[in-house]
């Protein structure tokens, strides 16, 4: 079946510094591919998402490019705040499953100043 | 506008005891979806019904959880003889219309403890 690996967490990095949070997925098809957020007692919240191979979600200043020969859809920021510290979870929807997200396990990052 | 709202935001039961956990979703939407969230794992698909019906139940643990959505909006989520193994959040989503590239809007889900 379907399946997300995350890296584990958690990430610690001061303010300023590059992220990287590795992404790679199992899936029949073609997926798409989404990056959620969950902030401190909020709930998760939609931060970018890439549709087919090759393409690029941004927000917030976070990237990440859907890489179909690595399986990987990794997430990337230039320069953290403090205010980026939550749990990132990645997930997809396949083809076949119609809107079923099925999500990684979430990586923590806490930023600090 | 209103987002995805849901009702209780704790509840804390006795093993044995019937619960109902209720989902609002953002007006409109079409597509519904109820996931279970344990600590430290990432959410995890019940349910998903496009309008009244069920069109994809393949998540449900077993015949105890029941889900009903019997107006297109409003969905309850149902739990019987509930189990210390059923404490999580659960979380529900919504959408318009329903395709893989939609994003789903999340409420704050439910924390249910089993006791």
């Amino acid at each position: 079946g379907d399946s997300v690996t995350q890296m584990e967490g958690p990430v610690t990095l001061s303010e300023e510094a590059f992220l990287t949070i590795n992404c790679t997925y199992t899936a029949t098809g073609y997926p798409s591919l989404f990056w959620y957020v969950q902030y401190p007692g909020e709930g998760l919240q939609l931060l970018l998402k890439a549709t087919k191979a090759d393409d690029k979600g941004s927000n917030k200043g976070f990237e990440a490019t859907y890489r179909k020969e690595t399986t990987s859809f990794h997430l990337e920021k230039g320069s953290v705040q403090v205010s980026d510290s939550a749990v990132y979870f990645c997930a997809l929807i396949n083809t076949g499953t119609a809107s079923k997200l099925t999500f990684g396990t979430g990586t923590r990052l806490q930023v600090t100043l | 506008g209103a987002g995805v709202s849901q009702t209780p935001s704790n509840k804390v039961t006795e093993k044995g005891k019937y619960v109902e956990l209720r989902c609002d979703p953002i007006s409109g939407h079409t597509a519904l979806y109820w996931y279970r969230q344990s600590l430290g794992q990432g959410p995890e698909f019940l349910i998903y019904f496009q309008g009244t019906g069920a069109a994809d139940d393949s998540g449900l643990p077993n015949d105890r959880f029941f889900a009903v959505r019997p107006e297109g909006s409003v969905s309850t989520l149902k739990i019987q003889r509930t189990e210390r193994g059923d404490s999580a959040v659960y979380l529900c989503a919504s959408s318009s219309p329903p395709n893989r590239g939609d994003t789903q809007y999340f409420g704050p889900g439910t924390r249910l403890t089993v006791l």
